[in-house]
């Protein structure tokens, strides 16, 4: 069955708007970590998460490891913020979900 | 402390060629990870290596190869080369369990 499942694949916002990205994954998934991927396709270390809440200024992450779950929430969206979320995890290698495309309007 | 350098960042290469991608990972890391990045398969593991050992491999042909050298500085090495191995591929280096990522080598091929 699928590991790393993220939803939604795409999102359009308006600037100032507040997300919230969700990634669910399998029993045998765990240490979770959000990326960002900006336009050059480089990947941004958001957050290492394998339980828990986190936050870094308008951004944070929960997870959920007893229900397999965890959320990216990104407050007063700004144009900068656009690009592709990933969530990833460890099975015995690491398992990407296939990202969520966020679209940031000015 | 410097990060995760990939060098080539752009790469042209013809069907049949070989190409070699090199990858610097953060001063004391000891583990490095490839990942190749289409639009149609999304990010894929590729191979792990630690201390010079190949510690995990992903479900790509033997034409894809990799090797670890002593100061933990990875290659990875891709023979006869397809049109369909046009991606970006991407390197991580880890300490534990977190991952940080390099720019990844952009590579075409015609």
């Amino acid at each position: 069955g699928i590991q790393v499942e993220q939803s939604p694949p795409d999102l359009i916002l308006q600037e100032g708007a507040n997300s919230t990205l969700r990634c669910n994954f399998s029993d045998s998934v765990n240490n979770l970590q959000w990326f960002h991927q900006n336009p050059w396709g480089q990947l941004i270390n958001l957050f290492y998460i394998p339980s828990g809440t986190k936050q870094n200024g308008r951004l944070s992450a929960t997870t959920v490891a007893t229900e397999r779950y965890s959320l990216l929430y990104i407050s007063s969206s700004q144009t900068t913020d656009s690009g592709v979320y990933f969530c990833a995890g460890k099975d015995d290698k690491i398992i990407f979900g296939k990202g969520t495309r966020l679209h940031i309007l000015p | 402390k410097a990060g995760v350098t990939q060098t080539p960042r752009y790469l042209i290469k013809t069907r049949g060629q070989q190409v070699t991608l090199s990858c610097s990972p953060i001063s004391g890391h000891r583990s490095v990870s490839w990942y190749q990045q289409t639009p149609g398969q999304g990010l894929q593991f590729l191979f792990e290596y630690f201390s010079e050992t190949q510690r995990n491999k992903g479900n790509f042909p033997g034409r894809f190869s990799g090797r670890q050298f002593s100061n933990s500085r990875s290659e990875m090495n891709v023979s006869t080369l397809e049109l369909g191995d046009s991606a970006l591929y991407l390197c991580a280096s880890s300490h534990g369990y977190e991952q940080y990522f390099g720019p990844g080598t952009r590579l075409t091929v015609t």
